[in-house]
């Protein structure tokens, strides 16, 4: 299996550029879910998706954040425009759905803002 | 707010020894739970899980305990090897109507093995 699959790995930006973060999910996979990890915060769920419907978007941050999933196998989540703050490890994963809960995660994107 | 919460952040032991990591929850709505390992640089990994209606799972090398009395889960690794340095995280998933399989996750805690 492919698992998780995110581009890129790594991204370097200059503050006030737009950094889209792009996500495959495991095959036959409802769920989706964006993840920050920082230092100070810890691992924080951004927002996630069931069936392509958003769920749950209270952990976005605030309006430069949006997250998309236009069909079941692809998810974007884009910060415009970007600042210093924003340097993290974003993680997606995808679950089965349903009552199966366990997440399986990415590899994630190493996003710095300068 | 609720939260889930660790003991310790580091915990080191000698190779070999078993190695126990706790973590505590406070949302007694709670029906499932789930321990992740973290390796640097690599996204978090499935340890094992465990559903509410039970109080114990053992996987290869891994036994999680959970005691709902006191809001406890702890994860047990038996004769720990020096691949099994990582970060370990705890999480729940709060079992109430139209949020299922949102996770909650822990701060985390740095499993060193001393060979």
């Amino acid at each position: 299996d492919a698992g998780v699959i995110q581009s890129p790995r790594h991204e370097v930006t200059e503050m006030g550029q737009e950094v889209t973060l792009r996500c495959k999910p495991i095959s036959g996979h409802n769920s989706l879910f964006w993840y920050r990890q920082t230092m100070m915060r810890g691992l924080e769920l951004l927002i996630y998706f069931n069936n392509n419907v958003p769920i749950d978007d209270s952990g976005m941050p605030e309006d430069r954040f949006s997250a998309k999933m236009p069909n079941a196998s692809f998810s974007t989540l884009k910060i415009q425009p970007s600042e210093p703050r924003d340097s993290a490890v974003y993680f997606c994963a995808s679950s089965l759905g349903g009552d199966s809960y366990e997440q399986y995660f990415g590899p994630g994107t190493r996003l710095t803002v300068t | 707010g609720e939260s889930v919460g660790l003991h310790l952040p580091t915990l080191s032991v000698q190779e070999g020894d078993n190695s126990i990591i706790n973590c505590a929850y406070s949302n007694s709505a709670s029906d499932y739970f789930i321990w992740y390992k973290q390796e640097s640089g690599k996204g978090p990994q499935f340890i094992i899980d465990i559903r509410s209606n039970m109080d114990k799972r053992q996987g290869q090398r891994v036994t999680v305990l959970l005691n709902k009395t006191v809001k406890h889960l702890s994860l047990q690794i038996a004769a720990t090897q020096p691949g099994d340095s990582a970060v370990y995280f705890c999480a729940e998933n709060i079992g109430h109507s139209g949020n299922t399989g949102k996770l909650i996750f822990g701060q985390g805690t740095t499993l060193q093995v001393k060979p």
